[in-house]
């Protein structure tokens, strides 16, 4: 069972709609990501939350916005998307950012299933 | 930037057969990690390497991490049905964790 829960497990929007996938955990962990990934494909790094501060963020186009209200929240707002955006997202998390010292196990969640239509 | 393939991309085996799965780094890694991803899951950890020439092993399960720190192995000995899914190999490297192509091994009784 994972400790990193994310919501909606599934989700189907139009083009035009405004929706957001959540993410939440509870190890007092203080990064966070989000990744994509598509069918038979590793995941991808999107963007990257350390100490509730944007770290990395990979040339993702803005209709994906991501947002981290506290240490134990993350959002990603998604806005006028496009089909090819029709994946798996997953968030993570880790005890502290990528580059710190080794034993930085990066803990996934279940992940949101988004179909955009 | 920074690529981590992994060969084979696909395998087939019987039950009982050994799994080899070969990871490769374009820049050497401060450590690496291995997932596992069963058909519609999510990557879960398995193990991390961190020192050059380290070799760990779960049960079946025997990772290795090379000496340059740039390539990595997971061996599975006697293979089972359980062992069905995607194996991702992922490197630490400035400041991301970048995933490996993958080996999905798909294993028949």
């Amino acid at each position: 069972d994972t400790e990193v829960t994310q919501t909606p497990k599934h989700l189907v929007m139009g083009m035009t709609n405004k929706k957001s996938l959540k993410c939440e955990q509870h190890m007092g962990h203080r990064a966070m990501y989000w990744y994509k990934q598509k069918a038979k494909k590793p995941p991808e790094l999107m963007f990257v939350y350390s100490y509730e501060k944007l770290s990395i963020n990979e040339s993702v186009p803005s209709r994906f916005s991501p947002e981290c209200p506290n240490s134990s929240l993350l959002n990603l707002h998604l806005h006028a998307l496009q089909p090819e955006d029709s994946a798996l997202y997953l968030c993570a998390s880790s005890q502290d950012h990528p580059g710190a010292a080794s034993g930085n196990t990066i803990y996934f969640g279940e992940g949101s299933w988004l179909t955009v239509v | 930037g920074q690529q981590v393939m992994q060969i084979p991309q696909y395998q087939h085996v019987q039950e009982g057969e050994d799994f080899t799965t070969y990871c490769n780094s374009s820049t050497t890694l401060s450590n690496i990690q291995w997932y596992k991803q069963r058909p519609g899951g999510h990557p879960v950890f398995l193990i991390q390497l961190v020192k050059s020439g380290e070799v760990k092993k779960q049960k079946r399960l025997t990772f290795q991490f090379g000496e340059a720190k740039k390539n990595s192995s997971l061996h599975i000995t006697a293979t089972q049905t359980t062992d069905v899914g995607t194996y991702f190999c992922a490197g630490l490297g400035f400041q991301k964790l970048v995933f490996g192509t993958g080996t999905r091994l798909l294993v028949s009784p």
